[in-house]
């Protein structure tokens, strides 16, 4: 079993749509999650830390659950810029990251 | 402006043959890191360094050498014995290790193989 394992995707929605992706982590040590987004061909960049109260940026929320150790990102009226893969990121130490969930958005 | 640098941005190697990659930060960061990933995954661990002049190996080691001469710089070699060396190598940083920060990525680098 994988540390790390994201929803396979890929998710194609239309603009407007609510998507939603999960990531769940073995290690219940784990002390600090992330949300990267990665766009083809270029390096990761952070679109979110995640904590236990959950946090919310404009159309983005993030949640944690520690105790079914998983976390999610919710995105609400997808744009065709939220286009790209995201990536889910799990610090136990080191840091352990899933495999990604592409998303298309279309007009 | 502070950053991870990456060169080159592309890179042809042939058969048999070693190829290094550049790996330079300017954020005084003690720790570094080296990631592979290849068309549709996620990020694998090559090597990593918490200090000047000491590092480890990550998940994928097989075939690659790293130095840490310098907090600065963390060059990656990927020797010949890496037969399936072809994918996108980013280079990332953060404060220290272990800590819960998170990770400052480099624009990366594709190697290809002729």
């Amino acid at each position: 079993r994988k540390e790390v394992e994201q929803d396979p995707g890929p998710f194609n929605v239309p603009e407007g749509a609510t998507v939603a992706f999960n990531c769940t982590y073995s290690n219940s040590a784990s002390q600090s999650f992330f949300w990267y987004r990665q766009d083809c061909r270029k390096e990761p960049k952070l679109l979110m830390s995640v904590y236990s109260s959950g946090n919310e940026d404009g159309r983005f929320t993030a949640q944690l659950n520690r105790a079914s150790q998983y976390i999610s990102l919710l995105i609400r009226d997808s744009k065709l810029s939220d286009s790209a893969t995201y990536l889910c990121v799990v610090n136990a130490g080191k840091s352990t990251f899933g495999d990604g969930t592409t998303l298309t958005v279309k007009p | 402006d502070g950053g991870i640098t990456q060169s080159p941005k592309y890179l042809f190697r042939k058969e048999g043959q070693n190829v290094t990659l550049s790996c330079e930060q300017n954020l005084n960061h003690d720790a570094m890191y080296w990631y592979r990933q290849d068309p549709g995954q996620g990020l694998r661990l090559i090597y990593y360094s918490q200090i000047v002049n000491d590092f480890q190996k990550g998940d994928i080691a097989e075939g690659y050498s790293v130095s840490r001469e310098k907090k600065e710089s963390f060059p990656l070699t990927v020797t010949s014995a890496q037969k399936n060396p072809t994918a996108f190598y980013l280079c990332a940083s953060k404060i220290g290790a272990p800590t819960n920060e998170k990770l400052f990525f480099g624009s990366g680098t594709q190697l290809s193989v002729l």
